[in-house]
C-alpha cells in the first residue's frame, strides 16, 4: 500500500524555522495536506492544497511542493507549537487517502 | 460554527461490532464527504473510509471488507460499522468534514477542517 515518509522527529529551538519534509511517490500528482496533533485534542488544519492556509492559522506556519516532497514550513516557532505534525494526501489512483506516520516537533 | 459530535460504545470484546455514529450541528449537512479515521494508542493517523452527499462510499483497502459508513440526511449524522474487531482495532475514532472545491470540471479537497471530539474505543477480552 502506499506510504507517506516523514523524519520521526525535528527539534529546534525558539524562534528558529522548523521545516518537516514528507515524501511520496504519488506528489507530483496530487496535493499535500498538513495537520497539527497535540495530545488529547483532534487534529488540526494546517496546510492545505500544498500551500493554501485556511482562516484562523498564524502566517508562519506555510507549505510548500516539489516533486515528491511537500514541507510544512513553521517560521519563528513557539513553545507553543510543540506537537505531532501529519501530512496527507492520495494514492496514485486517487482511490484513498493516506497519512503520513507524523513528526514530533519538540522546542528546545 | 461547525460542530461535530460523536457517540458509541467504548468497550468492546473480540468479534464484536464497533458502531460510532457523528452528529453535524451549525452547518450544510448535504454536499460535503463525511470521514471516519482514527488513531491507535502512541501510533498515528489513519484514514477508514468516507461517503459523500450522494450516498456513494470509499474504505481504506485494509478495512473495506470489514467498514461500513451510512448517512442519515435527515438527522445530520452518518455512522461507522467496523465488524469483527479485535485488539488492533484499538484506538482513537475521530469523525471529520471533508470539503471539496470544483473548478474547471476538477474537484479537489480543502482537507479534513472539522473534527469531532474522539472516542476512544478500547477492544479486550
Amino acid at each position: 500500500s502506499y506510504e507517506l515518509t516523514q523524519p520521526p522527529s525535528v527539534s529546534v529551538s525558539p524562534g528558529q524555522t522548523a521545516r518537516i519534509t514528507c515524501s511520496g511517490d504519488a506528489l507530483p500528482d496530487h496535493y499535500g495536506y498538513w495537520y497539527q496533533k497535540m495530545p488529547g485534542q483532534a487534529p488540526v488544519l494546517l496546510i492545505y492544497k500544498d500551500s493554501e492556509r485556511p482562516s484562523g492559522i498564524p502566517e508562519r506556519f506555510s507549505g510548500s511542493s516539489s516533486g515528491t516532497t511537500v514541507t510544512l514550513t513553521i517560521s519563528g516557532v513557539k513553545a507553543e507549537d510543540e506537537a505531532d505534525y501529519y501530512c496527507q494526501s492520495a494514492d496514485s489512483s486517487s482511490s484513498y487517502w493516506v497519512f503520513g506516520g507524523g513528526t514530533k516537533l519538540t522546542v528546545l | 460554527q461547525v460542530q461535530l459530535q460523536q457517540w458509541g460504545a467504548g468497550l468492546l470484546r473480540p468479534s464484536e461490532t464497533l458502531s460510532l455514529t457523528c452528529a453535524v450541528y451549525g452547518g450544510s449537512f448535504s454536499g460535503y464527504p463525511w470521514n471516519w479515521i482514527r488513531q491507535p494508542p502512541g501510533k498515528g493517523l489513519e484514514w477508514i473510509g468516507e461517503i459523500d452527499h450522494s450516498g456513494a462510499t470509499n474504505y481504506h483497502p485494509s478495512l473495506k471488507s470489514r467498514a461500513t459508513i451510512s448517512v442519515d440526511a435527515s438527522k445530520n449524522q452518518f455512522s461507522l460499522k467496523l465488524t469483527s474487531v479485535t485488539a488492533a482495532d484499538t484506538a482513537v475514532y475521530y469523525c471529520a468534514r471533508a470539503p471539496k472545491t470544483c473548478s474547471r470540471g476538477a474537484c479537489h479537497s480543502n482537507g479534513f477542517d472539522f473534527w469531532g471530539q474522539g472516542t476512544l474505543v478500547t477492544v479486550s477480552s
